[in-house]
């Protein structure tokens, strides 16, 4: 199954300013995914990553607050931008593995962000 | 699935014993899978077990099966033999061809000795 490496594993940040999250695969995938997963609460999906197109953010998600880069097949970044207090969340990618005894979906460790 | 369904926030079991989670569901979609992940404090998300909807054998692994019930589009985890390690939050989940993971809200597991 696939390894994810996921960057930073935690920040505090200053409110206004911006975090770059990292992950790294050890294979190439077609979709990167990250989520969000508030203090207590379930994952949200912000935006389905494809190498080489533009992110598909869901609804209540922008490009301007969550700019993704997807450079190649096994790299993507999630920047959070303009941080305020109610962005402190986990933060986790995600891909489909089919190599996960067949099939399912390997994460990162997550980036756990507290704004300040 | 569109939407997937947890109405147990925290469930409580002593060790060696059994518990079942509950998890329902709602898809147009007539091929999909259903997941149920565990992820402990250290955040990590866990795969426990899959099932495919067009599979009629309940899915198994060591300790964890399914009650997969697709008319009734329920999705059932029952843990055998608690162990302390069992202790998480435990999400289920589901897909279908938009490759897009929905997830529940989410069981507390307790285990207590």
């Amino acid at each position: 199954s696939a390894v994810i490496s996921q960057k930073p594993s935690r920040d505090i940040c200053q409110r206004g300013t911006s975090l770059t999250i990292q992950c790294q695969v050890d294979s190439q995938v077609t979709m990167m995914f990250w989520y969000r997963q508030q203090p207590g609460q379930s994952l949200t999906l912000i935006a389905t990553a494809n190498q080489g197109s533009e992110a598909t953010y869901e609804s209540g998600f922008v490009i301007d607050k969550f700019p993704i880069s997807r450079p190649n097949l096994t790299f993507s970044t999630l920047t959070v931008s303009n941080m305020s207090p109610e962005d402190s969340s986990i933060y986790l990618c995600s891909v489909e593995d089919r190599g996960l005894a067949n099939y399912g979906y390997t994460f990162g460790s997550g980036t756990r962000l507290t704004v300040v | 699935a569109q939407t997937v369904t947890q109405s147990q926030p925290e469930m409580s079991v002593q060790e060696a014993e059994t518990v079942t989670l509950s998890c329902t569901y709602d898809t147009s979609e007539s091929d999909y899978y259903l997941f149920w992940y565990k992820q402990p404090p250290s955040r990590q998300m866990i795969l426990v077990i899959r099932q495919e909807a067009y599979k009629q054998q309940n899915a198994t692994e060591n300790r964890f099966s399914v009650n997969f019930q697709k008319a009734a589009k329920s999705f059932s985890l029952k843990i055998s033999d608690s162990q302390l390690g069992d202790a998480a939050m435990y999400f289920c989940a589901g897909t279908g061809t938009a490759s897009k993971l929905t997830f529940g809200t989410g069981t507390r597991l307790q285990v207590t000795l």
